[in-house]
């Protein structure tokens, strides 16, 4: 149980265009989801959180116009990189948290985001 | 501001031996600490956690303690096996507080046969 999953696993995509990733919970119902980006050989640092039904809050220093999240059920939230950048390559990960008062987040496998 | 952080970005150690790898925090507020693994390309794999009300928790070949005073956590792996080469980083976290996870810079555990 407790799975999360991430599509597309890797993209490629052309500086300026538009990306979208998709996260999924599979097995329950996330009502909180959790972004984060990675670069290579350093830690996770969460982008966002996003809650079903209302607005992601976002970390300080990420750009909420570029970035753009929505959670518009309780099994899928996504991703958008708006006009994306060389920049913008990284590892993006999200998490899901379900009901209850555990603390546990249950994490996707990732996808890797190269914009040349 | 307040991070956490590890004292080893690499690690090292012989096949069966065992491994332990130190994550300190200064958030004095947080009362919920995970450890993950992580192989290359893929998600954070959970491994172990514990809550500030305890020091001590096992699970299987692995064990993790919390010193509280000194503001300390370590993850001890029995038996390391080739399995356990990954990047394993600490999480910490308050409960109440949106559930949000701190990560630490993480460690390299690269098992040797």
């Amino acid at each position: 149980g407790a799975v999360v999953s991430q599509h597309p696993s890797w993209v490629i995509c052309k500086s300026g265009t538009s990306v979208k990733i998709e996260c999924r919970s599979l097995d329950f119902q996330a009502t909180t989801m959790f972004w984060y980006r990675q670069f290579p050989k350093q830690s996770l640092m969460l982008m966002a959180t996003s809650n079903e039904g209302s607005k992601a809050t976002y970390e300080q220093g990420v750009e909420k116009d570029k970035f753009l999240i929505n959670h518009a059920s309780l099994t899928l939230s996504t991703l958008t990189v708006t006009s994306a950048h060389p920049e913008d390559s990284s590892f993006y990960i999200c998490s899901a948290r379900g009901r209850g008062t555990s603390n546990e987040q249950f994490f996707g496998p990732g996808t890797r985001l190269t914009v040349l | 501001g307040e991070s956490v952080g590890l004292h080893l970005p690499t690690l090292s150690v012989q096949e069966g031996d065992n491994s332990i790898i130190n994550c300190a925090y200064s958030n004095s507020a947080s009362d919920y600490f995970i450890w993950y693994k992580q192989e290359s390309g893929k998600g954070p794999q959970f491994i172990i956690d514990i809550r500030s009300n305890m020091d001590k928790r096992q699970g299987q070949r692995v064990t993790v303690l919390l010193n509280k005073t000194v503001k300390h956590l370590s993850l001890q792996i029995a038996a390391t096996q080739p399995g356990d080469s990954a990047v394993y980083f600490c999480a910490e976290s308050i409960t109440g507080g949106g559930n949000k996870l701190t990560f630490g810079t993480g460690t390299q555990l690269k098992v040797e046969l």
